[in-house]
Parts: structure tokens; sequence; C-alpha cells
């Protein structure tokens, strides 16, 4: 069975602009998480996508957003980028729920020029 | 909410000795507790996890063991290999459902050849 996947790897943005990054789960997983990874601040929690449906969202600004769609694929968007947007996303999916066991992804590297 | 410490933040041994890392937690209802192996590059991996209704799980080399009544929970690595060397990530959730699980900062873990 494929694993998590995906895209794009690497992102280079400027200050301001606006990013999307893709997530394909596991098949057969209905929940997609979204992390942020810093070396400072490591694994935090953005949202959860449960069919279709945000479940859970994190200590973010409303300028990180996302959807899932109804094949269980995810999507999240950063609007007016910042310095401090600079990580690693990741994205795990799970079964049913966050709280189960999570398969992560690569993740998407954004560095914000 | 659930905090999660984790100690140490690096850890270097000499291959094939052993290698502990050790994690604490704060809320008693968490059940599910995951360790992640991550290495340069990649995504953080599953590489064992345990449920309080057990006190220990061993697989190959790694086993992990549970203290509830002391809320802390460790990874023990045997006979470690250059190639066990990468970042691991303890975390502590609530299995099912939609409880966020909470992960550990890290611990770099070095194994000198």
């Amino acid at each position: 069975k494929a694993g998590v996947t995906q895209t794009p790897r690497y992102l280079i943005k400027t200050r301001g602009q606006q990013v999307t990054l893709s997530c394909s789960p596991i098949s057969g997983h209905r929940s997609v998480s979204w992390y942020q990874q810093t070396p400072g601040q490591g694994l935090q929690f953005l949202f959860e996508y449960f069919s279709e449906t945000q479940r859970n969202k994190g200590n973010f600004p409303g300028r990180f957003s996302g959807r899932q769609f109804s094949n269980s694929r995810s999507e999240m968007n950063v609007s007016t980028l910042e310095l401090g947007d600079s990580a690693l996303y990741l994205c795990a999916s799970s079964p049913g729920g966050v709280g189960d066991t999570q398969y992560f992804g690569p993740g998407t590297r954004l560095t914000v020029l | 909410g659930e905090n999660v410490e984790q100690h140490p933040s690096t850890l270097s041994v000499q291959e094939g000795d052993s290698a502990v890392i050790k994690c604490t937690y704060s809320d008693s209802a968490s059940n599910y507790f995951p360790w992640y192996k991550q290495e340069l590059g990649k995504g953080p991996q599953l590489i064992i996890d345990i449920r309080s209704n057990v006190g220990e799980k061993k697989d190959q080399r790694i086993a992990v063991t549970l203290n509830k009544t002391a809320k802390h929970f460790s990874l023990h690595i045997t006979e470690t290999q250059p190639e066990d060397s990468a970042v691991y990530f303890c975390a502590a959730s609530v299995s099912g459902g939609s409880y966020i699980p909470t992960f550990g900062r890290g611990t770099s873990l070095i194994v000198h050849p």
C-alpha cells in the first residue's frame, strides 16, 4: 500500500505571497492532520480533517487554512507569508482519528525569503 | 492540556551500546504512546507504540516500557547501529476519536561506529 505523499517537496516563496500544499493520504484513511515542524518549536499541530470536515484546530492564525476533498486528499493554504512561516510542513493520515496511529508523509520544506 | 517532556535532547553512544530515551506526560487520560524516528530530510516514521493496557512491548532491538502510575514511558534500543542515528520523538494521545496527540521535543541519537 502506498504511503502518504506530499507535493511539492520543496518550495521557495517571498513574504506576502500565498502557498498551497497538497497531501494524499494512505488509501482508506479518512483522517488527515497537518503539522508544522521547526527547530525552535518542534512539531506543532495545525489542524485535522475527517470526512471533509475540520475536526480539530491548533493555535495558529487564520492565515493558515485547509480543506479536504471527498477522496480524502487534503490541501493546506498559507496566505500573506511571513519569514517565520519557513518550516517543514508534515501531513499525517490515520484510519479513523487523530488519536490513532498516524503515518507521516515526507513533508514539504517551505522557505520564505 | 497534555504536556510531554522528553530527555535527553541529545544522546551519543558507541555502536553496540544501548540507548534509552525517556518521556513523561501529564494527562492521565492519555492511553496511546507512539514513538517515531525521523531521519534527515524525511518525515517521522512510526517505529513502535504502546497502549496503556500493557507495560512493555518489544520488536527486535527496540522496546518500549510504560509506567502509568508515574506517567512515564521509555524507548530502549539495544545493540545500536550507525543507521539508528536519527531524531526520535515520543507522543501521547487518547486512542480513537479526535484527541490531538502531543509530541515531545525530540532526541537526537548519534551512534558512533
